[in-house]
C-alpha cells in the first residue's frame, strides 16, 4: 500500500526566511510525485510532478526535488502570500490512483 | 475559461436525506476523481471514472454513488447510508487514465449534515 507522510505538520516563518517541507512516501513503482498548494476553503492548486530520483522544478520562491525515498519543497525568501497549506502526492504503478500526505501548513509572518 | 466547477459552494442537509453534488469540466478530460477531505487529513479517493459510462469504487465508497452519463459531468450523491457525511468535497480531472497527467481540482462543496 502507498504512504506518504509529510512533515511538519505546521511551519511558521518570518517574511524572508528560508525553510524546507519534507514529503516522506512509500510506492510499489513510483510513476509519479506531485505537490499542490491549497489555500484555506478552496481546491488544490497543481504546483509541480517529478518523475524520478535526482529531478528538480522550480517556481517562483519554490524548488522541488526528489529522491527513492523523499521529495523536499523548499522556499526560498517566503512573502506572506506563500502562506497556505502544501500537499504532496504519489501515484504509483497502478493507474491513476493518488495517494496524499496529511499536507504542511505554512503562516508567514510580514 | 477551461476549468472545473462545483455546486454548490456551501451545502446544509438533515441527517437521513441524500444529497448530490455537481461537478463540471470543460477541459476535455477523460478522468474524473471524487475526494474527501477531512480536517487535519489528507484527501482520500472516494469514486474515479476513467471514461465516459465508467467509474471505479475508490479507498471509501461506502454510503456514496456517482454516475457518469456525460464526458464532462460527474455527480456525487451521498447517501443517507454514509456514517459521518460532514467533509469538504473535491472534484478533480485528468487529461488520461493510465498516465501520470497532472490532476486538476475544483473549487470543493463543504457538506454539513446535522
Amino acid at each position: 500500500e502507498d504512504q506518504v507522510t509529510q512533515s511538519p505538520e505546521a511551519l511558521r516563518l518570518q517574511e524572508g526566511e528560508s525553510s524546507s517541507l519534507n514529503c516522506s512516501y512509500t510506492v510499489s513503482g513510483l510513476r509519479g510525485l506531485f505537490w499542490y498548494r491549497q489555500d484555506p476553503g478552496k481546491g488544490p492548486e497543481f504546483l509541480f510532478t517529478l518523475y524520478s530520483a535526482g529531478e528538480e522544478k522550480e517556481k517562483e520562491r519554490l524548488k522541488a526535488t526528489l529522491t527513492k525515498k523523499e521529495s523536499f519543497l523548499h522556499i526560498t525568501a517566503p512573502k506572506p502570500e506563500d502562506s497556505a497549506t502544501y500537499l504532496c502526492a504519489v501515484q504509483g504503478a497502478a493507474g491513476n490512483k493518488l495517494t496524499f500526505g496529511g499536507g504542511t501548513r505554512v503562516l508567514v509572518k510580514p | 475559461d477551461g476549468g472545473i466547477t462545483q455546486s454548490p459552494k456551501y451545502l446544509f442537509r438533515k441527517e437521513g436525506q441524500n444529497v448530490t453534488l455537481s461537478c463540471e469540466q470543460n477541459l476535455n478530460h477523460d478522468a474524473m476523481y471524487w475526494y474527501r477531505q477531512d480536517p487535519g487529513q489528507g484527501l482520500r479517493l472516494i469514486y474515479y471514472s476513467q471514461i465516459v459510462n465508467d467509474f471505479q469504487k475508490g479507498d471509501i465508497a461506502e454510503g456514496y454513488s456517482v454516475s457518469r452519463e456525460k464526458k464532462e459531468s460527474f455527480p456525487l450523491t451521498v447517501t443517507s447510508a454514509q456514517k459521518n457525511p460532514t467533509a469538504f468535497y473535491l472534484c478533480a480531472s485528468s487529461m488520461r487514465w493510465g498516465t501520470s497527467d497532472e490532476q486538476y481540482f475544483g473549487p470543493g462543496t463543504r457538506l454539513t449534515v446535522t
